[in-house]
């Protein structure tokens, strides 16, 4: 099993659409939860960070379930600019030490 | 500020040879990490260093090496190369404080022919 498991995707949505990311992490111990985004051909930017409280940026929703191990991003109101793939990433400890990449799952928002 | 950056951008390489890349980090960051993404998952741990020593190593074979120097700038050796090998290698940087964020380069894209 990998460590860090997200849905495979492709997302295909309509402008507007609200569409909602899940991911889970096999460790229990870890520690720090992000999602970054990756645009064609690009480098993965950080998008937010994960806290177990939940946070929101903007059109972004970010949620940690420690319990179950799950992570989900949810992006309301879909732009065209959107369209990327979003990966999940863990920290097994904190600070500076090596983050794990999910696989990543590819959004197209459709005009 | 330049960002982290990488050289070269794209690199062809035959099989069993050896390749270079390297990375200079954003400037007052003293980790750097390298990553491998194949085309369609995400990025693989290589390795991190700080202050010059290594700080982690992924599962990656002894074919993989890397360093960093007292500028912090870093680099990735990858002997007796394989088809396999053909991905992006990204550099990454971070401040070292404990700051987790990442900071990546726009990567070397390695093509094994």
């Amino acid at each position: 099993r990998k460590e860090v498991e997200q849905d495979p995707g492709p997302f295909n949505v309509p402008e507007g659409a609200t569409v909602a990311f899940n991911c889970t992490y096999s460790n229990s111990a870890s520690q720090s939860f992000f999602w970054y985004r990756q645009d064609c051909r690009k480098e993965p930017k950080l998008l937010m960070s994960v806290y177990s409280s939940g946070n929101e940026d903007g059109r972004f929703t970010a949620q940690l379930n420690r319990a179950s191990q799950y992570i989900s991003l949810l992006i309301r109101d879909s732009k065209l600019s959107d369209s990327a793939t979003y990966l999940c990433v863990v920290n097994r400890f904190s600070g500076n030490t090596p983050l794990v990449f999910g696989k990543g799952t590819r959004l197209s928002v459709i005009a | 500020d330049a960002g982290v950056t990488q050289s070269p951008t794209h690199l062809i390489k035959t099989r069993g040879q050896q390749v270079t890349l390297r990375c200079s980090p954003i400037s007052g960051h003293k980790s750097v990490s390298w990553y491998q993404q194949v085309l369609g998952q995400g990025p693989q741990f290589i390795f991190q260093y700080y202050e010059k020593e290594e700080r982690g190593r992924g599962n990656f074979p002894d074919r993989f090496s890397a360093r960093q120097f007292p500028n912090y700038s870093s680099e990735l050796n990858v002997n007796a190369l394989l088809l396999g090998d053909s991905a992006l290698y990204l550099c990454a940087s971070r401040d070292g404080t404990g700051n987790e964020k990442l900071f990546f380069g726009s990567g070397t894209q390695l093509s094994v022919l």
